[in-house]
């Protein structure tokens, strides 16, 4: 079973459309959540970390939840600039290894 | 500018040639990665090392080797015995060896 899985998509959505993903992992003392940005042969850049309260930066929100084993994203009000691919990543804080998923790849149409 | 570099851009390796990526870094992190990326894959972690002099293998890294002889520098060399090296190449570093990673520009490396 992989650390984490996410669903590659692609998801196709209108400008102004809300979407969300879903990511899971294997490793119930998994300490550390991420989301990184993915432009196509670019580098990930980090979006925004994931907190157990849960945090929210302006479109973007993201929630973990434990017992489920999983973290969401959802951006509201899609941008054509949203188009990308988003990478799940999650680290145990015991090993010494971040996990990355195979990320799920947006398209917003005008 | 604070940031991490990768250079070259683009390699190109012949069969049996060893290749040398350069990774370095100006944000004074301690700890730095080598990651490897195929299409439709996840990253994959090759070696990381969390101070100067001390480096760790990761999952894949078989027919790769590394120094890191000063913090700010992280080279990988890629060796002849690593039989498919075609893929984008990532260095990343962060303040502690669980931080938050920040990844350089990447490295695509082609086979002749």
């Amino acid at each position: 079973r992989k650390e984490v899985e996410q669903d590659p998509g692609p998801f196709n959505v209108p400008e102004g459309a809300t979407v969300a993903f879903n990511c899971t992992y294997s490793n119930s003392a998994s300490q550390s959540f991420f989301w990184y940005r993915q432009d196509c042969r670019k580098e990930p850049k980090l979006l925004m970390s994931v907190y157990s309260s849960g945090n929210e930066d302006g479109r973007f929100t993201a929630q973990l939840n434990r017992a489920s084993q999983y973290i969401s994203l959802l951006i509201r009000d899609s941008k054509l600039s949203d188009s990308a691919t988003y990478l799940c990543v999650v680290n145990t804080n015991t090993g010494n290894q971040f996990y990355f998923g195979t990320g799920t790849s947006l398209t917003v149409i005008p | 500018d604070g940031g991490i570099t990768q250079s070259p851009k683009y390699l190109f390796r012949k069969e049996g040639q060893n290749v040398t990526l350069s990774c370095e870094q100006n944000l004074n992190h301690d700890a730095m990665y080598w990651y490897r990326q195929d299409p439709g894959q996840g990253l994959r972690l090759i070696y990381y090392s969390q101070i100067v002099n001390d480096f760790q293998k990761g999952d894949i890294a078989e027919g790769y080797s590394v120094s890191r002889e000063k913090k700010e520098s992280f080279p990988l060399t890629v060796t002849s015995a690593q039989k498919n090296p075609t893929a984008f190449y990532l260095c990343a570093s962060s303040i502690l060896l669980q931080g938050t990673q920040y990844f350089g520009p990447g490295t695509r490396l082609l086979v002749l």
